[in-house]
């Protein structure tokens, strides 16, 4: 059972380029969210799905997308990356029955544009 | 829209010190708590959650935290740090019905042998 799992681990990438972060998780959760983390501001929501086939934007989501593929999986895309996309996501997953369950979180993804 | 304020942002302790770290947050309605922990180089992973009954809550590793509704307070406390405590604890607020999570900017807590 290998939780939320994400790749790459590590990225860099150039002003404008685009890429996919991939995000899976294995213990049938409903709910899938994406999250950056930066220093001195903790994790800001980024995109969050709340069941299969649904996704909704969270605190900052301009500059991305998402994908939920199927119920495993939540992939974020940067279309045209920007330097202040620079920062380290974390996707996580939860069963939500009800608000309280807690979220799982995967390793995390450090991306560099440059 | 709801905020989350942790105004340590770095404390550093010897060994066997108690701690506390405060979390305080803006929302006026029925809210769930949460304190994730973050070691060094790991993921994050819950410490504990309130969100009804005894205001006191027990989490793992022998943290406890403490839900002071009127000051809108969820403080993270532990008797006696160890040097494995060494870690970035993040508090964070659901609204009651509602899945999304809002974090606090995250307290780094250094742990002297």
């Amino acid at each position: 059972n290998a939780g939320v799992t994400q790749t790459p681990k590590f990225q860099v990438l150039k002003t404008g380029q685009s890429m996919t972060l991939q995000c899976a998780q294995d213990m049938n959760h409903n709910s899938m969210y994406w999250y950056r983390q930066d220093p001195g501001m903790g994790l800001r929501l980024i995109y969050y799905s709340a069941s299969e086939g649904t996704t909704d934007k969270g605190e900052v989501p301009n500059g991305y997308n998402v994908s939920r593929l199927n119920k495993r999986e939540f992939s974020l895309r940067l279309e045209s990356a920007a330097p202040s996309q620079t920062s380290v996501y974390f996707c996580a997953s939860s069963e939500f029955r009800s608000s309280t369950d807690t979220q799982y979180f995967g390793p995390g993804t450090r991306l560099t544009v440059l | 829209a709801q905020s989350v304020s942790q105004h340590n942002h770095h404390v550093i302790l010897s060994e066997a010190a108690s701690l506390e770290l405060g979390c305080n947050y803006s929302y006026g309605g029925t809210v769930n708590l949460f304190w994730y922990v973050q070691y060094p180089g790991q993921h994050l992973q819950l410490l504990l959650k309130y969100f009804s009954g005894d205001p006191l809550v027990k989490g793992i590793k022998g943290f406890e935290a403490e839900f002071i509704k009127s000051k809108f307070s969820f403080n993270l406390r532990k008797p006696s740090v160890q040097w494995s405590d060494t870690a970035e604890y993040f508090c964070a607020v659901s609204l009651f019905g509602n899945e999304k999570l809002t974090f606090g900017t995250g307290t780094r807590l250094t742990i002297i042998p």
